[in-house]
This record gives structure tokens, sequence and C-alpha cells, in this order.
């Protein structure tokens, strides 16, 4: 049974940097690709990016300039940094595992992060 | 790169049929067979419903289908039941390896 969690601060403040990790059990994290999702409050789904485990990444062009993602194989592990937070970036983060070109098959139950001073 | 414009809402009774379309340009959907459909109950996970325009993935019922015509996808669900009311959201390659999600439409089963 594959399962993702992801962990990290519920609260960041204003310019910071918002942190959050995801740890995937029961599926080796280097046989597929990973993305981040985000749902804001009362919004649809967004998506932030992707990473294979080889290294590269593909960002939405709208968060390009603050995204930073990485991958620890030997911890199963995917992180998520996303910098100069604002109010706006509030939301719930889902990681998830990509299926085929664009496809989302197993994903997190999401965390609320919320941008607050 | 802007989101896919689907319908805010749709509904049905128990028993019919409803359909989602999902519209977006040829830079996303009309150019790829890289559409999926999820479904979101509030305070869960997503759920893969549709992949690759029209795949099911392994325990989703065929009553859920999808299709695609020119720039517009489709999500139809036949034989509603309480337990499909729920959001739903499309997804599309939308070239450079990015991805592009629908605004979402919620599925109200009268």
């Amino acid at each position: 049974q594959v399962q993702l969690q992801a962990s990290g601060p519920g609260l960041v403040k204003p310019s910071e940097t918002l942190s959050l990790t995801c740890t995937v059990s029961g599926a080796f994290i280097s046989s597929h690709y990973w993305s981040w999702i985000r749902q804001p409050a009362g919004k649809g789904l967004e998506w932030i990016g992707r990473i294979y485990t080889r290294g590269s990444t593909n960002y939405n062009p709208s968060l390009k300039s603050r995204i930073t993602m990485s991958v620890d194989t030997s911890k199963n592990q995917l992180s998520l940094g996303l910098s100069s937070v604002t109010a706006a970036d509030t939301a719930v983060y889902y990681c998830a595992r990509g299926l085929g070109n664009t496809a989302f098959d197993y994903w997190g139950q999401g965390i609320l992060v919320t941008v607050s001073s | 790169q802007s989101a896919l414009t689907q319908p805010r809402s749709v509904s049905g009774s128990p028993g019919q049929s409803v359909t989602i379309s999902c519209t977006g340009t040829s830079s996303d959907v009309g150019g790829y067979k890289y559409v999926s459909w999820y479904q979101h109950h509030p305070g869960k996970a997503p759920k893969l419903m549709i992949y690759e325009v029209s795949n099911r993935p392994s325990g989703v019922p065929d009553r859920f289908s999808g299709s695609k015509s020119g720039n517009t996808a489709s999500l139809t669900i036949s034989g509603l039941q309480a337990d499909d009311e729920a959001e739903y959201y499309c997804c599309s390659h939308a070239g450079s390896d990015t991805s592009v999600f629908g605004g979402g439409t919620s599925l109200t089963v009268l």
C-alpha cells in the first residue's frame, strides 16, 4: 500500500521560506516522479511542480522563481521549499506520485500551511 | 499558463448521467493526450478517476468515463450515486513538462 505523508510547520511568517517534507512508504521513490500540488481555501487545485529522482525538475511558471524541490532516496523523501511567502501562499499542500505523463495516482492527506505574522 | 475552464457546478438525480467539461487551448488539452480527472471529497486526498483522457485506474467503476474533442475534455458519470457528490478537477499537460488544473466542478446528487 503506497502512502505519502507530508510534514512541516503549519505556520510560516511572511517573507520567510516554507519548507515541507513528504515521506513515502510502500513504494521506491526512485521508481517514479513526484509532484507537489496545493489548494488555497475556497479555491481549486494548483500544480506547483514535479521532480524526477535523477534530479530534473519542472515548475509552475508562476512560482518558478521561488520553488526548490529535492529528493532524498536514502530516506524515501521529497522536499519542497517556497521562498518569500505571502498570505497568498496559505493553502493545503499535497504531495503526489506521478503516473504516466500528467496524472497523480497516490496523494498524501495534505498539510495546511498558514502564512501569517 | 491559465487554469482550465470547468463549470462551477453540475447536478443530477440518482441513476442519471452527468457530464463535466474541461476546456483549454491547443497548448494544453488540445495538444496532448494527457488529461486526467480527480474526485475530491472535502477533507480527503483527491482520487484519480481517469488518466490519459480515457483510462480508468484499477478500482474505479466503469460508470466513470473520459473523452476529448479538440480543446475540450469531458468526464461522464453514469448511474449517479450519492457518494459521487464531490468536487471534480481536470488536469492537463501544458507543455514543457508542466501541468495545469481546472478550476473544479461541484457535483450535487439531488
